[in-house]
């Protein structure tokens, strides 16, 4: 099976602080996401990596970076954390082929206070 | 570009009746269509998905969609609700060659009743 690790469930971070978010995946797949789950939106995509070093930003990056440094993991990073950024944070891999399903983590819920 | 519109927010069942959860989609490329389910707590599963060749697709837990070009629709359906299917349901496109990257729509909330 596929299995995308998320290295928190729950976060409580205060305002102003850098957060790193880390998320591993062990099917060797190129692609790599992490999306913002809010109530009453879904989930949006932040920013996704389709290689090694390689990253492109999605619907809603302000706020964010991101950093791929090997195949495997992807980390989101909030340089300066705020209280809107409080929300669910979702991990996903792919491979690359288009017609291919994600595969989520278990999700990482950050409170910012 | 592309959009998901689920209808209802919310919708409630009683056991042993029809499951209907709407997802409308637009998209103008032939799209990818996927179901997720999530379950509290947890991250999303993926149901059924749907990219070419037959319509009606059938995926895990006795569920299943069909994909209708002419009304843009993709609604997922379960002939007998359990209680166990009480989750958040999202619908999601995709049209590009890049694989997992979704356009959401908003998810519908199922309660299943006793």
């Amino acid at each position: 099976d596929v299995k995308v690790t998320q290295s928190s469930r729950y976060l409580v971070k205060r305002t102003g602080e850098k957060v790193f978010l880390e998320c591993v995946q062990d099917m060797d797949h190129e692609n790599m996401f992490w999306y913002r789950q809010d109530p009453g939106l879904g989930l949006r995509l932040i920013y996704f990596s389709y290689d090694v070093k390689m990253k492109e930003k999605g619907d809603i990056p302000e706020g964010y970076s991101v950093s791929r440094e090997k195949k495997e993991r992807f980390s989101l990073i909030l340089e300066s954390a705020s209280t809107n950024q409080t929300s669910m944070y979702l991990c996903a891999s792919a491979i690359q082929q288009g017609n291919t399903e994600a595969f989520f983590g278990q999700g990482t819920r950050l409170t910012v206070v | 570009a592309q959009s998901v519109t689920q209808l209802g927010s919310h919708v409630s069942v009683s056991e042993g009746a029809l499951v209907l959860l709407r997802c409308n989609y637009s998209s103008s490329v032939p799209p990818y269509l996927f179901w997720y389910v999530q379950y509290p707590n947890q991250g999303l599963q993926l149901l059924l998905k749907y990219t070419t060749g037959a319509t009606l697709v059938k995926g895990i837990n006795g569920f299943e969609a069909e994909f209708k070009k002419s009304e843009t629709s993709f609604h997922l359906t379960k002939p007998s609700a359990h209680m166990s299917d009480a989750a958040e349901y999202f619908c999601a496109v995709s049209g590009n060659n890049q694989g997992g990257k979704l356009i959401f729509g908003q998810g519908t909330e199922l309660s299943v009743k006793p």
